[in-house]
């Protein structure tokens, strides 16, 4: 069966160090991979999204990177990490190339201070 | 951008009671229509894949509807109870990329 692995779970970090999170997937290959986030009180914002190793495509401007260095790994990351970035993130993945429902990690969530 | 919709944002009902909420979407370029449950401290799970007009789909106690021409979607609980207590999301997938669209979800509390 798949199972998605998404860590930390929690991070508290100061204004201006780096971030990395790290998701990772296992028993499917080539599978989409997708990073959103939950800003306080408002829906999910779809960050970053892959549909094989290298290929990133980003949804919005921001002060995040996404990488795929693996075909089931996907990492977020930051050279600088600004208060606005705070939030909650979710690594997930879907089987099919558009259509197929998402299959989430347990999050992690991230307090700029 | 694309806009997805959802209302109300939150709902308070007695157990017993029976709820719906709203997505709406845009009619174009239309793929598929996701649901999916939220509970605290948990991760989004989905509760229904819809990608034809006039889908019904039936999960329980749960329901959902969707109506791609003009753009929305219902998603109906019978007999709310505690345990149904969650945040429900929809989600759009046009067919021009591969990603999905949430909308900002309806909170539903259920008071025993």
């Amino acid at each position: 069966s798949q199972t998605i692995h998404q860590w930390p779970a929690t991070l508290v970090q100061p204004v201006g160090s780096p971030l990395s999170l790290e998701c990772t997937v296992e028993g499917t290959s080539n599978p989409n991979l997708y990073w959103y986030r939950q800003a306080a009180g408002r829906g999910l914002q779809l960050l970053f999204y892959s549909v094989g190793i290298g290929q990133i495509s980003s949804e919005v401007p921001q002060n995040l990177s996404a990488s795929r260095p693996q075909d089931r790994q996907f990492i977020l990351s930051s050279k600088k990490l600004l208060l606005s970035d705070s939030g909650f993130y979710l690594c997930a993945w879907s089987p099919v190339k558009g259509g197929g429902k998402l299959f989430f990690g347990s999050g992690t969530q991230l307090s700029v201070l | 951008i694309l806009n997805v919709e959802q209302s109300p944002q939150s709902l308070h009902v007695q157990e017993g009671d029976s709820t719906n909420f709203t997505c709406s979407f845009p009619s174009s370029n239309f793929y598929a229509l996701h649901w999916y449950r939220w509970e605290t401290a948990k991760s989004p799970e989905a509760l229904f894949v819809m990608t034809l007009n006039g889908d019904e789909k039936k999960k329980g106690q749960i329901s959902a509807t969707l109506n791609t021409k003009e753009g929305y979607s219902y998603l109906y609980i019978k007999g709310s109870q505690p345990e149904d207590s969650a945040t429900y999301l929809c989600a759009f997938y046009n067919n021009a990329g591969n990603m999905l669209t949430f909308g900002g979800g309806t909170r539903l509390m259920v008071k025993p």
